[in-house]
């Protein structure tokens, strides 16, 4: 298995509170992604990072930042959550190789009321 | 606009039988990547192609660049085999991934 661990794995919020999801691994992989799953929709990317404080956005980046001040974390942050938040976050981790396979963590789940 | 479609969403066997998955994807790829997610659970990369066709036990994945397309086979499929099945491309114009919505397979006794 490859090292990676998300948390929280669950959360229930209200609305407009912030929220911060962390993903963290022991594999030194050059690159982290957050995605968000929701019925009816492929994974979608919210941010990767591509190196240490080296982000980009996704297609569905508003609404959340993120940072990364060592290589092997990469946290989410809701600044103010909204009910259309509520989804369930992977994180994922690929090596910085042309044909690097893609290793996803448990998943954590956010409810926002 | 999905840049990969997947057929079909849903799908029920009987055990025992031979499984097919089809992915189409409409971008340049350097991969593409078979993903399995059960109920509740995670998501575990199965199979990483470029080109060709690989097998894992009872799993063979396959992949024609030339008509962008992708199938996933199961071979003697079993309850256990019984998950969500998801195509996923690495697009070749960056480190981005496209994903499919994947296909919900159920394999019954």
């Amino acid at each position: 298995d490859a090292g990676i661990t998300q948390s929280p794995r669950h959360k229930v919020t209200e609305t407009g509170t912030p929220v911060t999801l962390r993903c963290h691994q022991t594999e030194n992989h050059r690159y982290m992604y957050w995605y968000r799953q929701d019925p009816g929709h492929g994974l979608r990317l919210i941010h990767y990072s591509y190196g240490v404080k080296d982000t980009d956005k996704g297609e569905v980046s508003d609404g959340y930042s993120v940072s990364r001040s060592k290589t092997e974390d990469f946290l989410l942050t809701l600044e103010s959550a909204t009910s259309s938040q509520t989804s369930v976050y992977f994180c994922a981790i690929r090596p910085g190789l042309e044909f690097g396979e893609l290793f996803f963590g448990e998943g954590s789940r956010l409810t926002v009321l | 606009k999905n840049e990969v479609e997947q057929s079909p969403q849903n799908l029920t066997a009987q055990e025992g039988e031979f499984i097919t998955i089809n992915c189409s994807y409409s971008v340049g790829i350097s991969a593409l990547h078979w993903l399995q997610q059960h109920p509740g659970g995670g998501i575990v990369s199965l199979f990483m192609l470029s080109s060709g066709k690989k097998k894992h036990g009872r799993l063979i994945a396959t992949i024609n660049i030339q008509e962008k397309h992708s199938s996933l086979h199961i071979t003697a499929s079993h309850p256990r085999d019984s998950a969500v099945y998801i195509c996923a491309v690495r697009s070749n114009t960056g480190n981005q991934f496209y994903f499919g919505t994947g296909t919900s397979l159920t394999v019954i006794p």
